[in-house]
């Protein structure tokens, strides 16, 4: 099966701090998104993005499909950015099942 | 849109107790998906159903589960004999056909 690489995995930031989260992944993928998890242990969707660039607010993320990586980016981190993110892919034959990174665990401290 | 619910959010069972949990995926979406996510991972796939059909199961899920989704809509999640390794949060996610949705999630405690 695929497999997904994160890095780093803790990340410790001031607030206002920009931070650049990584996603590799080992084959060709038709989805990709990101995901913040809560403190309550919910999957809160970033971005659907297994090719292109997205922007919403201060993230933004980019995925290189043929060269098997994506990339999210914070911008002016706050407190509230403080959480596991989480890049999981799907490829072409696996009916969209999702296999995850191991996360990276933000800090954003005040 | 009320998005994916699940129950209860919490659970904590005698080991050697049966236990069911409960998605509601969104009410337009075919596919049914549950995940199990151990305490410092990602989550891993269990199980998927397209509409009605089981179409898929992975390895991690024994035979103490069984997963069911009649008529297509809500699905149910059983562990039957829990074992203290079930200790989990159990993750049910919804799509149409790729980017998919998740709920709050059925945190388990086996003691």
């Amino acid at each position: 099966g695929i497999q997904v690489e994160q890095s780093p995995p803790d990340l410790i930031l001031q607030e206002g701090a920009n931070s650049t989260l990584r996603c590799n992944f080992s084959d060709s993928v038709n989805n990709l998104q990101w995901f913040h998890q809560n403190p309550w242990g919910q999957l809160i969707n970033l971005f659907y993005i297994p090719s292109g660039t997205k922007q919403n607010g201060r993230l933004s993320a980019t995925t290189v499909a043929t060269e098997r990586y994506s990339l999210l980016y914070i911008s002016s981190s706050q407190t509230t950015d403080s959480g596991v993110y989480f890049c999981a892919v799907a490829g072409g034959t696996s009916y969209g099942k999702l296999t995850f990174g191991q996360g990276t665990i933000l800090t954003v401290h005040p | 849109d009320t998005g994916v619910s699940q129950d209860p959010r919490h659970k904590i069972t005698k080991r050697g107790q049966n236990v069911t949990f409960r998605c509601d995926p969104i009410s337009e979406h075919n596919r049914l998906y549950w995940y199990r996510q151990t305490l410092g991972q990602g989550p891993e796939f269990l199980t998927y159903f397209q509409n009605e059909a089981q179409l898929e199961k992975s390895r991690l899920l024994s035979d103490r589960f069984s997963a069911e989704r009649p008529k297509g809509s809500f699905s149910t999640l059983e562990i039957q004999r829990t074992e203290q390794g079930d200790s989990a949060m159990y993750l049910c996610a919804s799509s149409v056909v790729t980017e998919a949705f998740f709920g709050q999630g059925t945190r388990l405690t086996v003691v």
